[in-house]
């Protein structure tokens, strides 16, 4: 079946560039997400992109994507101490006759002085 | 502001019981989702509801049951099948079949 794979963790230097990377199986993907989790809350939609697009930019976030390798990755540009927060992956098949989203297991992103 | 409320943030189940988990939105989506998700873990689909009146099982839903009689509502009951019910609960909706999902900000569910 479909999956969506991250690394658990990432540490970065406040100031610094975070790159969040996914790999994703499901070759029909037809849209491609990245949600943000604050400690006891619930996800929040950041981007979203469509498979069709290799790439796009909302202020400090970027999202590239290389269908050839199912490879997407979120750059957060001048990483602040607020960016701290599991960071999930996920992919839907508009073609599906299951509504769902499949979603990683999310990534840690921890900010160091 | 339009947004999905859910509610309790924290319940506390003892053994044999039921307890029911709520869901409102009121962002005009026809579709709405239950997740659960536990510790270091992502998300896992318990039931959704693409229209009124209508719902699916997802991947885990024994011991979980849902109604969706409006719009705006649907409702997670976990039942004492249930053996494990300790988890973060999630809602989320969306205004079609695989579009982008909105979140609520979840139930944490524990066991007494």
């Amino acid at each position: 079946g479909e999956d969506v794979e991250q690394s658990l963790f990432l540490s970065v230097r406040e100031g610094d560039s975070s790159v969040i990377n996914c790999t994703y199986t499901d070759s029909s993907s037809t849209y491609l997400y990245w949600y943000k989790q604050e400690p006891g809350a619930g996800l929040q939609l950041l981007t979203y992109i469509f498979s069709n697009m290799d790439m796009k930019q909302d202020q400090r976030l970027t999202v590239l994507l290389n269908k050839k390798d199912k490879h997407l990755s979120l750059r957060i540009a001048d990483t602040q101490t607020g960016d701290s927060a599991i960071y999930f992956c996920a992919e839907s098949n508009r073609e599906s006759s299951a509504s769902k989203i499949i979603f990683g297991s999310g990534t840690r992103l921890s900010i160091r002085p | 502001d339009g947004g999905i409320t859910q509610s309790p943030k924290y319940l506390f189940r003892k053994e044999g019981q039921n307890v029911t988990l709520s869901c409102e939105q009121n962002l005009n989506h026809d579709a709405m989702y239950w997740y659960r998700q536990d510790p270091g873990q992502g998300l896992r689909l318990i039931y959704y509801s693409q229209i009124v009146n209508d719902f699916q099982k997802g991947d885990i839903a024994e011991g979980y049951s849902v109604s969706r009689e409006k719009k705006e509502s649907f409702p997670l009951t976990v039942t004492s099948a249930q053996k494990n019910p300790t988890a973060f609960y999630l809602c989320a909706s969306s205004i079609g079949v695989a579009q982008p999902q909105h979140f609520g900000d979840g139930t944490r569910l524990s066991i007494l």
